[in-house]
């Protein structure tokens, strides 16, 4: 079974850049998530999906970044524009459902903002 | 709100002693429980989870953590450290019917001597 995949794995750009990143879950999962994880400190949680809708966004900072997962599939997150403190790795995650399942989570892309 | 605190952030032990990584929460109710480990460069991968029943879970690669109510602890173990046990392990916690969300703490750094 296939996992997770995200691309890119890497991503350097300058502040007040844009930024895209890529994710397509395991078959089958209906929830996705998009964690940020920020050198030294453990995952959270930017925005997670059930399906094609949104089911928390609470911390997503909505000035300069969005998510979309329009056809229930894969999922874009995007930044613009880029601030310096959002240098992190973006994990994507996919459970088979919300409740009482595990969420897989992908390799990563590592956003480096200079 | 959900929390979780790992209070040691380094530990270093050698290659076949005991291990033990501390992890306390904070939730009004049950709460799921998970430990992932994460190797440089790689995704978050599930060693063990609690949801509900037996307080001692057994997970992949010889963990075991168990379930403490009474202190608010979900404390990881194993009997036997291998070198390529070497990696930063993240507990986290999610609430019952809050759709899979997962609050992570900051994470213990182990480091195995030979």
């Amino acid at each position: 079974e296939a996992g997770v995949a995200q691309s890119p794995r890497y991503k350097i750009i300058e502040k007040r850049q844009s930024v895209a990143f890529w994710c397509n879950p395991i078959s089958g999962h209906a929830t996705l998530y998009w964690y940020q994880q920020i050198l030294g400190q453990g995952p959270k949680l930017l925005i997670q999906f059930q399906n094609n809708g949104v089911v928390d966004d609470s911390q997503l900072p909505k000035d300069r970044f969005s998510a979309e997962r329009l056809k229930g599939v894969d999922s874009t997150l995007k930044i613009q524009p880029a601030k310096l403190e959002d240098s992190a790795v973006y994990l994507c995650a996919s459970s088979l459902q919300q409740l009482n399942t595990e969420a897989f989570f992908g390799q990563g892309t590592r956003l480096t903002v200079v | 709100a959900q929390s979780v605190t790992q209070p040691d952030i380094h530990i270093t032990v050698s290659e076949g002693a005991s291990l033990e990584l501390r992890c306390n929460y904070s939730y009004g109710a049950t709460p799921y429980l998970f430990w992932y480990v994460q190797s440089p460069g790689q995704g978050l991968q599930l060693l063990l989870k609690y949801f509900s029943g037996d307080t001692l879970v057994q997970g992949i690669k010889g963990f075991e953590a168990e379930f403490k109510r009474s202190q608010s602890s979900f404390n990881l173990r194993k009997p036997s450290v291998h070198w390529s046990d070497a990696a930063e392990y993240f507990c986290a916690v999610g609430a019952v019917g809050g759709g899979n969300k997962l609050t992570f703490g900051t994470g213990t750094q182990l480091k195995v001597e030979l």
